[in-house]
């Protein structure tokens, strides 16, 4: 069984472009989260897809946006990037939307904007 | 609405001696209640979980977390720290809201054990 992975590890942008990162969901889990994690802080929640709509979405702009493929791989998409973007975002993906399932997390990509 | 305070956001032991992080929440629901721990450069791994069944739950490399409603506290213990437990550490509270399941992270506490 593989776990969630996460690609890329690292990754550098320009305030103004656009970025894709994309995570592959652990074998058998429909339910994929995204979450933010500024340096020297805990993970903030962007939005979650379950079977590939979203149903759930923190306090993050609209320029924050994602999909689902039918193999539950999801992607999220940051458009005009700000220096504030900067940090590592994590993907978890879960058997079920519930609230007591475990959310099993990929080791995230690093994003930094200059 | 859902949050979650740990109170200390350093902690440092001595190998060997016992390990207290506290967390405290706070949730409009009956809340589901997770530790996870995350290694530097490394993704969040899960340390245990309480979901509504024994107040008391036991999870991986000795550590275990009393759940008291009372007190709305989820504490982290383990008897005797080792080198390798050192890393970050954060209280995580998710209840149902809608038809999502928010995680809502505290703000980390970091662990610290010295030889």
């Amino acid at each position: 069984e593989t776990g969630v992975t996460q690609s890329p590890t690292h990754l550098i942008k320009t305030r103004g472009q656009q970025v894709t990162l994309r995570c592959s969901s652990q074998s058998g889990h429909n339910t994929v989260s995204w979450y933010q994690q500024a340096l020297g802080q805990g993970p903030q929640f962007i939005f979650q897809y379950y079977r590939e709509e979203e149903n759930g979405r923190g306090n993050f702009p609209p320029r924050f946006s994602g999909l689902q493929f039918p193999n539950y791989s999801s992607e999220l998409n940051v458009n005009a990037l700000e220096l504030d973007d900067s940090a590592l975002y994590l993907c978890a993906s879960s058997p079920g939307q519930g609230a007591r399932t475990e959310a099993f997390f990929g080791q995230g990509t690093r994003l930094t904007v200059v | 609405a859902q949050s979650v305070t740990q109170l200390d956001s350093h902690v440092s032991v001595s190998e060997g001696t016992p390990v207290l992080l506290r967390c405290n929440y706070s949730s409009s629901y009956s809340p589901s209640l997770f530790w996870y721990v995350q290694h530097p450069n490394k993704g969040l791994q899960l340390l245990l979980k309480y979901t509504s069944a024994a107040t008391l739950v036991k999870g991986i490399n000795g550590f275990e977390a009393e759940f008291k409603k009372s007190e709305t506290s989820f504490h982290l213990t383990k008897p005797s720290a080792h080198m390798s437990d050192a890393a970050e550490y954060f209280c995580v509270v998710s209840a149902p809201g809608g038809s999502a399941r928010q995680l809502t992270f505290g703000s980390g506490t970091q662990l610290t054990v010295l030889p």
